[in-house]
């Protein structure tokens, strides 16, 4: 079956980059995702990327794919304090018509040196 | 921001018992699904559902699940007779037609049970 796999702890200082990796086993899948999960909050989505394409920038966030590697990251600029949370990789085989589920990772601790 | 809300946010019930937990997904999403997160293990996918019925379910949801949409905004899950490894988070999520690749996530409701 599917699998996503993470490491599970990121340290880093404010204001450098974080780069959070993430690996899949899925040839098929077609949406990958990064979700962000704050203490006692619930998964709120952060960014996608459909499996065509190779970068997505979204203000500090750039998401890259290697879908030869089956490799995803997500790279925060200028991480801030209120970026201290999970942030989970996940993938999908998106039909187009069906609900299909999202196969998650473990989440990456990102936290955040003064 | 329109937001998926779950009750009760934490719910202790005995083995043997029956729960449900309730979701009132985004008011114009159309499909809707149920996850669960056992402590320090990934976020499962356990169903999805469409137009009243059941559109995708994985291995985890037996007949010991069930799921219903009883009104107009309400989205159940029932477990009949709660077990010990049924103790996790449960996060419910929901699409809207046409972008079924974003799905957004309520809080959760822990579910212990002892």
């Amino acid at each position: 079956g599917e699998d996503v796999e993470q490491s599970l702890f990121l340290s880093v200082r404010e204001g450098d980059s974080s780069v959070i990796n993430c690996t899949y086993t899925d040839s098929s899948s077609t949406y990958l995702y990064w979700y962000k999960q704050e203490p006692g909050a619930g998964l709120q989505l952060l960014t996608y990327i459909f499996s065509n394409m190779d970068m997505k920038q979204d203000q500090r966030l750039t998401v890259l794919l290697n879908k030869k590697d089956k490799h995803l990251s997500l790279r925060i600029a200028d991480t801030q304090t209120g970026d201290s949370a999970i942030y989970f990789c996940a993938e999908s085989q998106y039909s187009g018509g069906g609900a299909d589920g999202l196969t998650f990772g473990k989440g990456t601790h990102l936290i955040i040196q003064p | 921001e329109p937001e998926v809300t779950q009750t009760p946010s934490h719910q202790v019930t005995q083995m043997g018992q029956e729960v449900i937990l309730r979701c009132v997904p985004i008011s114009n999403h159309l499909y809707f699904y149920w996850y669960r997160q056992i402590l320090g293990q990934k976020v499962e996918f356990l169903v999805s559902f469409y137009n009243n019925e059941i559109s995708e379910k994985s291995e985890i949801f037996d007949d010991q699940f069930s799921v219903e949409r009883p009104d107009g905004s309400n989205f159940t899950l029932k477990i009949r007779s709660t077990k010990l490894e049924d103790s996790a988070m449960y996060f419910c999520a929901s699409t809207i037609r046409g972008r079924t690749y974003e799905q957004y996530f309520g809080p959760g409701t822990r579910l212990t049970v002892t």
